[in-house]
C-alpha cells in the first residue's frame, strides 16, 4: 500500500518551460490536493479536488493548473515556469466530505532558473 | 479568509521535558483544527487533530486543547524525545471546506 505517490521527486527548469506533476493515490480517497512549501511559509493550497471531475483554487492557483484524470490521479501543471515557483510541491488526498485527515506524498522538489 | 498564526517560530527544550505550542485563527466559523509533524526532507504526517465539539483530544504522549471562544488551539508534548524534534504546524478548516490554512510552523528542537 503506497498511499500517495508523487512524480518526479526532483526536477530542475528553465524559466518559460512547462511541466506536469504527476500524483496517484490508493486508498481509493475521493478528495485531492495540491500545496507548494517555501521557506518559512508552511504549506499553501495551490488547487484541490474534492472528487473525481471537480476541480477549485485554493490560495495560490495563479500560474498553475490541473487536471483529475480520474478517481486516482491528480496532475499539477506548469504553463510557463518562473523563477517564483521553485518550491517543494505535495499532493495529498483525503475521505469524501470536508474536514477530513489529508495524507500526504513525499513532495516534488522544483527549481526554476 | 482564514488567518492561522503559529508560536513560537523555534522551541529547544530538554529530553524529558513538555513542549507546547500555540496556534490562533481569525474565522470563527474554523471547526477542524489537525496538526502535522514534518521531518527534515520528509512528507507532513498527521499526529491529532480535534474538532469544534471537543475542547480536549489526547494520543499517549500528545495532546491538543481547542478554546474556540479565545479562537486559539494548542499541541502539548509531554516526556519528550530526540525523535520528537522536527516542525511541527496547525491548520484550520472552516466549516463545510475542504480548505485547509495553515501555521508558518514551529521548529521544535529536543536535546538529549
Amino acid at each position: 500500500n503506497a498511499g500517495v505517490t508523487q512524480t518526479p521527486k526532483f526536477q530542475v527548469l528553465k524559466t518559460g518551460q512547462s511541466m506536469t506533476l504527476q500524483c496517484a493515490q490508493d486508498m481509493n480517497h475521493n478528495s485531492m490536493y495540491w500545496y507548494r512549501q517555501d521557506p518559512g511559509m508552511g504549506l499553501r493550497l495551490i488547487y484541490y479536488s474534492a472528487s473525481e471531475g471537480t476541480t477549485d483554487k485554493g490560495e495560490v492557483p495563479n500560474g498553475y493548473n490541473v487536471s483529475r484524470l480520474n478517481k486516482r490521479e491528480f496532475s499539477l501543471r506548469l504553463e510557463s515556469a518562473a523563477p517564483s515557483q521553485t518550491s517543494v510541491y505535495f499532493c495529498a488526498s483525503s475521505e469524501s466530505g470536508v474536514n477530513q485527515p489529508q495524507h500526504f506524498g513525499d513532495g516534488t522538489r522544483l527549481s526554476i532558473l | 479568509g482564514e488567518n492561522v498564526e503559529q508560536h513560537p517560530s523555534t522551541l529547544s527544550v530538554q529530553e524529558g521535558d513538555s513542549a507546547v505550542i500555540k496556534c490562533t485563527y481569525s474565522d470563527s466559523a474554523s471547526n477542524y483544527f489537525p496538526w502535522y509533524k514534518q521531518e527534515l526532507g520528509k512528507r507532513p504526517q498527521l499526529i491529532i487533530d480535534i474538532r469544534s465539539n471537543v475542547g480536549e483530544k489526547k494520543d499517549q504522549r500528545i495532546a491538543v486543547t481547542l478554546n474556540k471562544t479565545a479562537k486559539h488551539f494548542s499541541l502539548h508534548i509531554t516526556e519528550t524525545q530526540p525523535e520528537d524534534s522536527a516542525v511541527y504546524f496547525c491548520a484550520a478548516a472552516g466549516a463545510g471546506s475542504y480548505q485547509l490554512t495553515f501555521g508558518k510552523g514551529t521548529k521544535l528542537s529536543v536535546i538529549p
